[in-house]
């Protein structure tokens, strides 16, 4: 089965900095990764999505996260942290295992950027 | 925005009473789900739509059942709300297991 492991329940940069979130994956089958962001008192909204092409995915406001198939990672990056990424972030994988592909989503990572 | 509306947006019932919630598409998109989120345990799927009458269960299933009659509409209901139950609860559409979900804003409910 399927599983997400995101490391840090609360990261916190100075703005400028560079942001990385840690996920790791484990599956058997090669898997479809995802980067959500969840605003307070949002709904959740994707960031970017692996899914066996480019191992370096772009996503929206300047994020991008690599796909390492040797570490089994997806670890979400930005250059430089601005005010308004502070939010929650999830790591999710897709789920093969006769759940019709739900999302199985890791714990959240709280991200703080301090002015 | 993407065409997934929750009902209602917050609500705070007493336990033992039935509370069903809802959740519409415009999509027209075969799949739905619905999932919870607590704190320090991300979103844990508790039940899903592969299409009209075609539901099945997720990791956190007991004391919910679900309804989809129509493609556009899934329902929730908590049998008999309990605390534990308190919640934000969020439906997702996709149209296919290779794509990515849309969520709706979520439903803040209490059980009091």
């Amino acid at each position: 089965a399927q599983s997400v492991t995101q490391l840090g329940s609360h990261v916190s940069v100075s703005e400028g900095a560079l942001v990385l979130l840690r996920c790791n994956y484990s599956s058997s089958v090669p898997p479809y990764l995802f980067w959500y962001v969840q605003y307070p008192n949002q709904g959740l909204q994707l960031l970017l999505k692996y899914t066996s092409a480019a191992t370096l995915v772009k996503g929206i406001n300047g994020f991008e996260a690599e796909f390492k198939k040797s570490e089994t990672s997806f670890h979400l990056t930005k250059p430089s942290a601005h005010m308004s990424d502070a939010a929650e972030y999830f790591c999710a994988v897709k789920n093969y295992g006769g759940s019709q592909g739900n999302l199985i989503f890791g714990k959240g990572t709280k991200l703080s950027v301090k002015p | 925005d993407a065409g997934i509306t929750q009902s209602p947006r917050h609500k705070v019932t007493e336990t033992g009473t039935p509370v069903t919630l809802r959740c519409h598409q415009t999509e027209n998109h075969r799949y739905m789900y619905w999932y919870r989120q607590d704190p320090g345990h991300g979103l844990r799927l508790i039940h899903y739509s592969y299409g009209v009458k075609d539901t099945d269960k997720g990791e956190v299933s007991d004391g919910y059942s679900v309804s989809r009659s129509k493609t556009e509409d899934f329902l929730l209901t908590l049998e008999s709300a309990t605390s534990s139950q308190t919640s934000v609860y969020f439906c997702a559409i996709t149209s296919g297991p290779a794509d990515s979900y849309t969520f709706g804003s979520g439903t803040r409910l209490t059980v009091v």
